[in-house]
């Protein structure tokens, strides 16, 4: 059953605490990318990935980290130097000739 | 479930009604664009898409028409149906740039009354 996939669905941490999100895709797919959505607004990217050992910073990176050993997971940090971590965090795939991105369940994060 | 743009602009309609969603671009040198349907709690499903060198493009129940002179992108859905309801986003992109970057705009909440 392919697919992208993100655990756990739901994440609490008390502020001042890293965490670590994740997801794998079993797509084959090239790129990877996070995406930040909060209560009326688009989705925002945070960072990308076209291959495997290389990311880029998207539009709202501070306070965010990544890593891309393995061409199916791309795990995001969520660092205590991010001043609004509580947000729903997607994150999709495609190929990198591909037109529309496919997305995964979601983490919903809360930071209290 | 979860909550997903607790202020978005909202269309109701009645089942069986026929439903347009639109959307405004930004980027008149964007060349692809996306429609997403997204339910509660849940990521965002692909519905359709069109290339800048067309203005119409139907699928299953959707039709996405798209105006490049005024930057106006719609999505007609056909005899809504109560599974329907959800946020529905589009999403423009630069294509031949060497690496795909969406830009998403905020959503519309489609509400389908049995």
């Amino acid at each position: 059953d392919g697919g992208i996939t993100q655990s756990p669905k739901y994440l609490f941490r008390k502020e001042g605490q890293n965490v670590t999100l994740s997801c794998e895709q079993n797509l084959n797919h090239d790129a990877m990318y996070w995406y930040r959505q909060d209560p009326g607004q688009g989705l925002r990217l945070i960072y990308y990935s076209q291959i495997v050992n290389d990311f880029q910073k998207g539009d709202i990176a501070e306070g965010y980290s990544v890593s891309r050993e393995k061409k199916e997971s791309f795990p995001l940090t969520v660092t205590s130097a991010q001043k609004n971590p509580t947000a729903f965090y997607l994150c999709a795939s495609t190929t990198i000739t591909g037109s529309q991105q496919y997305f995964g369940p979601g983490t919903r994060l809360t930071v209290t | 479930g979860e909550s997903v743009g607790l202020h978005l602009p909202t269309l109701s309609v009645q089942e069986g009604d026929n439903s347009i969603i639109n959307c405004a671009y930004s980027n008149s040198a964007s060349d692809y664009f996306i429609w997403y349907k997204q339910e509660s709690g849940k990521g965002p499903q692909f519905i359709i898409d069109i290339r800048s060198n067309m203005d119409k493009r139907q699928g299953q129940r959707v039709t996405v028409l798209l105006n490049k002179t005024v930057k106006h992108l719609s999505l007609q859905i056909a005899a809504t149906q109560p599974g329907d309801s959800a946020v529905y986003f589009c999403a423009e992109n630069m294509l031949g740039t060497g690496f795909q970057k969406l830009v998403f705009g905020t959503g519309t909440r489609l509400l389908v009354s049995p």
